[in-house]
């Protein structure tokens, strides 16, 4: 079966730039979670978005936002980066069944100097 | 809010040989699910097992089985013949049960488990 593609891989960009992530989910499969991951706080949710909606958010601030496309592929943009941005972002869809569990992309890592 | 906690930052295991990694967690939810992720190297992060909290019966899957304690609120991994293949993160995640609800993981620190041949 297809897996979850995130695209890039790895991005370096400057304090006060702006980047946009990339995430397209299994096909067929309209929920998709994102998380940031760093070696000080680990894995935080960020927000998960169903059917074009966002479900529900993290604790991060408004810099970080997100979408959903009728496709189910999501992206999530980061406005204004700070050097505490540097971090892997996982992409995670789930997969419908007595578990609902979430299968997990590749990741972005992102470098922000 | 739920939190998880791995108190082993690290473990190590001779190849061959048993290990568990620790986890418990803090909900006042009755329903509820359990997972242990892995997250290799290569970053992709990979499910390993899964228990459902109103199941007594301990989840297995092969090497991998979990010790659930409801009570406790642990959950531990227990990995058999461990191989080097198993050297990795380990990540101990709750998610709630509604179902149409979110999806949201909580995860612990996790546990950098070494495999020594």
């Amino acid at each position: 079966k297809a897996g979850v593609t995130q695209t890039p891989r790895y991005l370096i960009k400057t304090r006060g730039q702006q980047v946009t992530l990339s995430c397209s989910p299994i096909s067929g499969h309209r929920s998709v979670s994102w998380y940031q991951q760093t070696p000080g706080q680990g894995l935080q949710f960020l927000f998960e978005y169903f059917s074009e909606t966002q479900r529900n958010k993290g604790n991060f601030p408004g810099r970080f936002s997100g979408r959903q496309f009728s496709n189910s592929r999501s992206e999530m943009n980061v406005s204004t980066l700070e050097l505490g941005d540097s971090a892997l972002y996982l992409c995670a869809c789930r997969v419908s069944g007595l578990y609902n569990e979430q299968f997990f992309g590749p990741g972005t890592r992102l470098t922000v100097l | 809010a739920q939190t998880v906690t791995q108190s082993q930052p690290e473990m190590s295991v001779q190849e061959a040989e048993t290990v568990t990694l620790s986890c418990t967690y803090d909900t006042s939810e009755s329903d509820y699910y359990l997972f242990w992720y892995k997250q290799p190297p290569s970053r992709q992060m990979i499910l390993v097992i899964r228990q459902e909290a109103y199941k007594q019966q301990n989840a297995t899957e092969n090497r991998f089985s979990v010790n659930f304690q409801k009570a406790a609120k642990s959950f531990s991994l227990k990995i058999s013949d461990s191989q080097l293949g198993d050297a990795a993160m380990y990540f101990c995640a709750y998610r709630s049960a509604p179902q149409g609800g979110s999806e949201k993981l909580v995860f612990g620190k996790g546990t950098k488990l070494t495999v020594n041949p």
